[in-house]
């Protein structure tokens, strides 16, 4: 079973500054997800990454992929307050199965 | 209605009741999930309907239940439920293919007393 480890699992951060959420997963992963998750909300699909070196970015937020390191990271730059959340990665070992990491609550502080 | 929707948005239940969790899909997809959501745990897969056919159970307790009778609805059936199946269930939907990205619904918050 693929194991999928998030850390930090709380993060708080201030206004403007930058950080990165890491998400070592243990074995063979078909693509790499990340999510987003408003307090009593549903999932958001943020992005897939599908390959080695695999590099997405929508505003904020940049997510990398290394396979070979069995490693994603989650990079947010310059903070705002509306990227408060909780941030999931989830593996995917074929057949649709996605295997999630606990989550990293981010509080982004003025 | 667009997306995911779930029905009801909250149960509270007591362990000998029999209730149905109703998940519509307004996407097109082929596949659907449930997901259980519980505190301090990651979120664990509990059924995959693949073009209506159950391909995953992930060694689910028999008081749960799936039923999929079309690509775009799915039950959970539950009855005689424990105070620790409390949670919050997901139902999600995807098109299978190269990305597969899966669409969650907005989850029914389960109470067990």
């Amino acid at each position: 079973e693929l194991k999928v480890e998030q850390n930090p699992l709380f993060l708080s951060m201030q206004e403007g500054k930058n950080y990165t959420i890491y998400c070592n997963y243990s074995t063979t992963s078909d693509r790499l997800y990340w999510y987003r998750q408003d307090p009593g909300k549903s999932l958001e699909s943020l992005f897939v990454l599908l390959s080695n070196g695999a590099v997405k970015q929508e505003g904020r937020l940049m997510a990398s992929l290394d396979t070979k390191a069995r490693l994603s990271t989650l990079h947010i730059t310059a903070a705002v307050h509306d990227l408060s959340a909780t941030y999931f990665c989830a593996g995917e070992t074929g057949a649709n199965n996605l295997f999630f990491g606990t989550g990293t609550r981010l509080t982004v502080i003025p | 209605e667009t997306g995911v929707t779930q029905t009801p948005r909250h149960l509270v239940m007591g362990m000998t009741n029999k209730k149905s969790l109703k998940c519509e899909q307004h996407l097109g997809h082929n596949a659907m999930y449930w997901y259980k959501q519980s505190a301090k745990k990651p979120l664990e897969l509990m059924f995959v309907y693949n073009f209506k056919e159950q391909t995953e159970n992930n060694s689910v307790p028999s008081r749960f239940s799936p039923e999929c009778p079309n690509s775009s609805h799915l039950f959970l059936h539950l009855h005689t439920l424990q105070p620790e199946d409390s949670a919050l269930y997901l139902c999600a939907s995807s098109q299978v293919g190269p990305t597969d990205t899966q669409y969650f619904g907005p989850g029914t918050r389960l109470t067990v007393l």
